[in-house]
C-alpha cells in the first residue's frame, strides 16, 4: 500500500531533550516536506526537500533540523525542543515534474507533540 | 509574498443544499491551487488541484472548484451537501514564480464545514 509513515504518533516530552521524528514514504517521491498545524494557523510548512541531499526552510524553520540522505526518509529533528513546539506535526510527499510542485502531495498521519 | 486567505472559519450548511467554501489567493505569476480536507484525526487528503487548463475543475467525493483569475479566487463548491462531508478544508497554493522558494506551499488556515441533518 502506498503511504506515508510517521513515528511516533504521540509524544510528550520535556523542554531540552534532543528527539527525533521520523517519515518514511514507499512511492519513489522525489518531494517531502514537513509541516505544523495549530489551531486557528492553519498548516504551515517548516522544511522541505526537492530531493535527496536537497533540502531547503519553509516559512517556520526555526528550532528544527531535518536531513534527506535517503529517497524514503525525511526525519524531523528537534534539537532542545521547547514548550511553542508542541503541535501537531505531518509529513508529506510527493512526485515532481522538473522543478514543478504541481502534483498533489501524500500526508502521514501526523505526529501530536507534547513539549513540557 | 505568497498567501493564501479563508475568510470564513466555518460554514454550516443544510444537508442537500449546495456548499462552498471560499478561497482567495496571492501570488507572483501563475498560481497552482489546491484543495485538501482533513477529517478528525486524520492526516490531509488531496480533493482537487488548478494547474492549467479549465477552470472548473472536478474532484474527488463530488466537489468542484473554480479558478477566478480575475477575482484570484479557487472556491470550492458541491451542489449537494452530505453530513459526511463535515471536516476541515485548506485551500493551498504554489507558484513556480512566487516568492517563495519552488518547493514553498502556502496553506489558508483551514474552514471548518458542518453539514447537518
Amino acid at each position: 500500500e502506498a503511504q506515508v509513515t510517521q513515528n511516533p504518533r504521540y509524544l510528550i516530552t520535556v523542554t531540552g531533550k534532543k528527539l527525533t521524528v521520523t517519515c518514511s514514504q514507499n512511492m519513489n517521491h522525489e518531494y517531502m516536506s514537513w509541516y505544523r498545524q495549530d489551531p486557528g494557523l492553519g498548516l504551515r510548512q517548516i522544511y522541505y526537500s526537492m530531493n535527496v541531499e536537497v533540502t531547503d526552510k519553509g516559512d517556520v524553520p526555526e528550532g528544527y533540523k531535518v536531513s534527506r540522505k535517503e529517497k524514503r526518509n525525511f526525519p524531523l529533528i528537534l534539537e532542545s525542543p521547547s514548550p511553542n513546539q508542541t503541535s501537531l506535526y505531518f509529513c508529506a510527499s510527493s512526485p515532481t515534474a522538473g522543478t514543478k510542485l504541481s502534483y498533489e502531495q501524500y500526508f502521514g498521519p501526523g505526529t501530536r507533540l507534547t513539549v513540557t | 509574498a505568497q498567501s493564501v486567505a479563508q475568510p470564513e472559519d466555518q460554514v454550516n450548511v443544510a444537508e442537500g443544499n449546495p456548499l462552498t467554501v471560499k478561497c482567495t489567493y496571492s501570488v507572483s505569476g501563475n498560481p497552482y491551487l489546491f484543495w485538501y480536507v482533513q477529517y478528525p484525526n486524520r492526516g490531509l487528503q488531496f480533493l482537487l488541484k488548478y494547474i492549467t487548463g479549465d477552470n472548473l475543475v472536478k474532484g474527488s467525493y463530488g466537489f468542484e472548484a473554480e479558478f477566478n483569475k480575475s477575482q484570484t479566487s479557487f472556491h470550492l463548491k458541491k451542489p449537494s451537501a452530505l453530513v459526511s462531508d463535515s471536516a476541515l478544508y485548506f485551500c493551498a497554493v504554489s507558484s513556480l514564480y512566487g516568492g517563495g522558494s519552488q518547493g514553498n506551499l502556502i496553506f489558508g488556515k483551514g474552514t471548518k464545514l458542518s453539514v447537518k441533518p
